[in-house]
């Protein structure tokens, strides 16, 4: 299985700033995720990240207000631009192993106030 | 339709009770299923993956797939309060995994 490490683990934003996420996994995989769970609620997929092109973005979810990057195959950040409470989440890293499990780091819980 | 259905709960059964828990789904193309477990506060973690029609065991935790009917399953036998959490049920479709609810179950003791 995969170790998934991400940072921030918590953090308290201003409106209209923005917060990049990292994720860093202990191997090389091929997939990478980025999901988020709004309070309550469970997991909605935000964008697969692809190493080396454009993350592909579920329905509902843009670039502009998303963007993600994946420079290599340990490594991805997720950034939330121009936030609002809205926002306030915990937002999770994914990746997939070579038997199709996907495995989650321990999250980024984030508070827009 | 909703492509992961599940029972929002909470399911209460009392210490060393079996607990069973539902999950259907919508695309039959499907080939893969999960079953993770949250605690507040916690991220999910992996329980149980099926793969093919029938029972899959592994230790307190059995799961049941069955592809005609659209339905997977997780017994959880023997429940023990410190089972208590979210059970999500995740289906594996066209390079995505795609999440249910999740079903809240508490064990009381």
């Amino acid at each position: 299985s995969a170790v998934i490490s991400q940072k921030p683990s918590r953090d308290i934003c201003q409106r209209g700033t923005s917060l990049t996420i990292q994720c860093q996994v202990d191997s090389q995989v091929t997939m990478m995720f980025w999901y988020r769970q709004q309070p309550g609620q469970s997991l909605t997929l935000i964008a697969t990240a692809n190493q080396g092109s454009e993350a592909t973005y579920e329905s509902g979810f843009v670039i502009d207000k998303f963007p993600i990057s994946r420079p290599n195959l340990t490594f991805s950040t997720l950034t939330v631009s121009n936030m609002s409470p809205e926002d306030s989440s915990i937002y999770l890293c994914s990746a997939e192993d070579d038997g199709n499990t996907i495995y989650f780091g321990e999250g980024s819980w984030l508070t827009v106030v | 339709q909703k492509e992961v259905e599940q029972n929002s709960g909470p399911l209460s059964v009392p210490e060393g009770a079996i607990a069973s828990l539902n999950c259907t789904y919508s695309d039959r193309v499907s080939q893969s299923f999960f079953w993770y477990r949250q605690y507040s506060g916690k991220s999910p973690e992996l329980i149980m993956s099926i793969y093919s029609n029938g029972d899959k065991e592994d230790g307190r935790f059995t799961a049941q797939l069955n592809k005609a009917s659209q339905y997977v399953s997780l017994l959880i036998r023997d429940s023990q309060p410190s089972d208590s959490a979210t059970y999500l049920c995740a289906v594996y479709n066209t390079d995505k995994l795609i999440f249910g609810t999740g079903t809240r179950l508490q064990v009381f003791p």
